[in-house]
């Protein structure tokens, strides 16, 4: 059974930067697309940005183009998300999600539990 | 980008009865559309993708229907750990989105 673990989350204010991390284990890391999504406290889901198995096809959405990078290191089974100039609208649980496909944006079968991102001067 | 409209918004039923959720697609998705449940503090999980496929464990009164831009979720008998709420998600066209989910709650 497929383990994700989300780390680095925590209190920031606006405009300074945080990177979280998701450890992956119990299934091929470097076979599957990987991709964050968000929720805001009370709200729905938000897909955020997503990569595939070997970095070669990388997307975010809109709201956070420019702000935030993602990569993925497949020799240590992990995935990242470098997040700058954050606002208070980024405040959030952020989950690492697993692909099943090696490029294709879902269906997610596997989440992590999260890390929260809270924005706040 | 893709809009998943769902609804209704929020479906109170009792345990035994059948729950029917849709989901509308802002413009054909083929069959790229998944559906999750997600309880109170707690992950999404994974009940259907390509539009009727069940997802490892999921129990057989969950199933999915629907093509193009329209889509239905149901569950056959609820059971009291069905109470929750539900997602709908495309990834026929970047970027993948979400609906707005459908809050099941006990009548």
């Amino acid at each position: 059974e497929g383990q994700l673990v989300e780390s680095g989350g925590g209190l920031v204010q606006p405009g300074r930067s945080l990177r979280l991390s998701c450890e992956a284990s119990g299934f091929t890391f470097d076979d599957y697309a990987m991709h964050w999504v968000r929720q805001a406290p009370g709200k729905g889901l938000e897909w955020v940005s997503g990569i595939s198995w070997n970095s070669g096809k990388i997307d975010y959405a809109d709201s956070v183009k420019g702000r935030f990078t993602i990569s993925r290191d497949n020799a240590k089974n992990s995935l990242y998300l470098q997040m700058n100039s954050l606002k208070a609208e980024d405040t959030a649980l952020y989950y690492c999600a697993k692909s099943r496909g090696l490029i294709a944006p879902g269906p997610f079968d596997y989440w992590g539990q999260g890390t929260l991102v809270s924005v706040s001067s | 980008e893709i809009v998943l409209t769902q609804s209704p918004a929020t479906l109170s039923l009792s345990p035994g009865e059948r729950a029917t959720l849709s989901c509308r697609a802002s413009q054909s998705v083929s069959n790229y559309l998944a559906w999750y449940q997600q309880k109170p503090g707690q992950a999404p999980r994974l009940l259907i993708y390509d539009a009727s496929n069940r997802a490892t464990g999921i129990p057989a009164r969950f199933s999915g229907s629907g093509s193009g831009t329209d889509f239905t979720l149901s569950i056959s008998s609820l059971e009291p750990e069905d109470f929750a709420f539900y997602y709908c998600q495309q990834r026929g066209t970047w970027p993948p989105t979400f609906g707005q989910g459908t809050r099941l709650e006990i009548k």
